[in-house]
């Protein structure tokens, strides 16, 4: 069985503070790590794809980077803002095609 | 397509009934893969749709799950029998090919057996 563990299950952000949350999964057979933005009543949006050991990539506030050797990536998002509030999924493919998802982080941001 | 479209969006039946949800994938995209998410639990895969080769059906959890997919358009997901435990976010996604980086994600059907 192939796990991917997402943590904090949820967190409570004040606005404006930082935070960031975990994805580990098994390092071997690694293919890709992504990461989507879900919010209620919408489509899952992609944030990033990452493939290389030591990628790091950013879109505005919100960054993460990879470590396929230990088997983690870390989300961080600076300066919540009430829009980021949503579940953080990440998944992996492991080598085959179908992406294999995490529980999700759920973000809430506390105006 | 601009995106991925997914109906009906909310679907409410009664136990025992079937369903048959409805995906119209991104035109172009050979890749089509569904997922769903019970309460408090993670996106779990079903079935994955590749071209002309055979599906994936490794995920689907019952006989009484079917999927169907005409040619590189629309898929069908049928349960028949549906039980109160089939209640979840059906999510449907394609992606231009096996190996894509990346999917794009409808935005589901909610449904709730009674």
């Amino acid at each position: 069985i192939l796990n991917v563990e997402q943590s904090p299950q949820s967190l409570h952000v004040q606005e404006g503070d930082s935070t960031n949350f975990t994805c580990s999964f098994p390092s071997s057979n690694f293919y890709a790590l992504h990461w989507y933005r879900w919010e209620t009543a919408k489509s899952p949006e992609a944030l990033f794809v990452m493939t290389l050991n030591g990628d790091e990539k950013k879109k505005g506030r919100i960054s993460a980077t990879l470590n396929t050797k230990e088997g983690y990536s870390y989300l961080y998002i600076k300066g919540s803002q009430p829009e980021d509030s949503a579940t953080y999924l990440c998944a992996t493919n492991f080598g085959n095609e179908k992406l294999t998802f995490g529980t999700g982080t759920r973000l809430t941001i506390i105006p | 397509g601009a995106g991925v479209s997914q109906s009906p969006s909310n679907k409410v039946t009664e136990k025992g009934k079937d369903v048959e949800l409805r995906c119209d994938p991104i035109s172009g995209h050979t890749a089509l893969y569904w997922y769903r998410q019970r309460l408090g639990q993670g996106l779990e895969f079903l079935i994955y749709f590749q071209g002309n080769s055979a599906p994936d059906k490794s995920g689907l959890p019952s006989d009484r799950f079917s999927a169907e997919r005409t040619g590189e358009s629309v898929s069908t997901l049928t349960i028949q029998r549906t039980q109160q435990e089939d209640s979840a976010v059906y999510l449907c996604a394609s992606s231009i090919n096996w190996g894509a980086l990346g999917y794009t994600f409808g935005s589901g059907t909610r449904l709730t057996v009674v």
